[in-house]
């Protein structure tokens, strides 16, 4: 089952604006983080919260988490068009095994 | 990521026939995971492995089996392809030479897209 779900599914913004996107998940979990894939390539790592954590900067990237509502949101400042891909959300919960679940993604399309 | 290489990149094979896709890692991870990529189900593991020779089931392993005889390598094997495994595979390493901190992030290869006909 899926533990992280994005939303929305797909957005579409101009150069300049901010973009946000949101993930709910089910269980408790250590820490979340966000995965940038661009096409037809791996995903890449991000910005990782810990469950402790309510709010974490780095660059143009904001991260919050809401362990009461099990939701977290990833804003990008001032996008570009280069940020363009898909963005996930994954949870890692204490398991032995630890993987990371991941949500289903957001697109996100910056227009030049 | 430049340390995990994914062989094939593309492969189209025929319903009923094996099928192996190798993941290298050169990170000297312990921990390697196989996950299948579909639109609308975002990444679901397969397996994974937490040492040579050690590995267990993921979420959606049938159907799928996996070997590691080295630390480096990590092989999932389809042993008859069926049209429902034609998918997006990806290998990812996690954490140093032990088990992985619970902020360590996955590093992925950039995936083998497999077509089942």
């Amino acid at each position: 089952s899926q533990q992280g779900e994005e939303d929305p599914q797909a957005l579409s913004i101009q150069e300049g604006e901010n973009a946000t996107m949101n993930c709910s998940y089910k269980t408790s979990i250590n820490n979340l983080q966000w995965y940038r894939q661009n096409s037809g390539r791996g995903l890449v790592h991000l910005i990782l919260i810990r469950s402790n954590e309510r709010e974490k900067h780095s660059g143009r990237l904001r991260v919050t988490l809401d362990t009461s509502k099990k939701s977290s949101s990833l804003l990008i400042t001032a996008s570009r068009a280069a940020d363009t891909a898909s963005y996930f959300c994954a949870t890692d919960t204490d398991t032995g095994r630890r993987a990371l679940t991941f949500g289903s993604g957001t697109r996100l399309q910056v227009q030049p | 990521d430049a340390g995990i290489t994914q062989s094939p990149r593309h492969k189209v094979t025929e319903t009923g026939t094996p099928v192996t896709l190798r993941c290298h890692q050169t990170e000297n991870h312990r921990y390697m995971y196989w996950y299948r990529q579909d639109p609308g189900h975002g990444l679901r593991l397969i397996h994974y492995s937490y040492g040579v020779k050690d590995t267990d089931k993921g979420e959606v392993s049938d159907g799928y089996s996996v070997s590691r005889s080295k630390t480096e390598d990590f092989l999932l094997t389809l042993e008859s392809a069926t049209s429902s495994q034609t998918s997006v595979y990806f290998c990812a390493t996690r954490g140093g030479q032990g088990a992985p901190a619970n902020d360590s992030p996955l590093h992925f290869g950039n995936g083998t897209r497999l077509t089942v006909t």
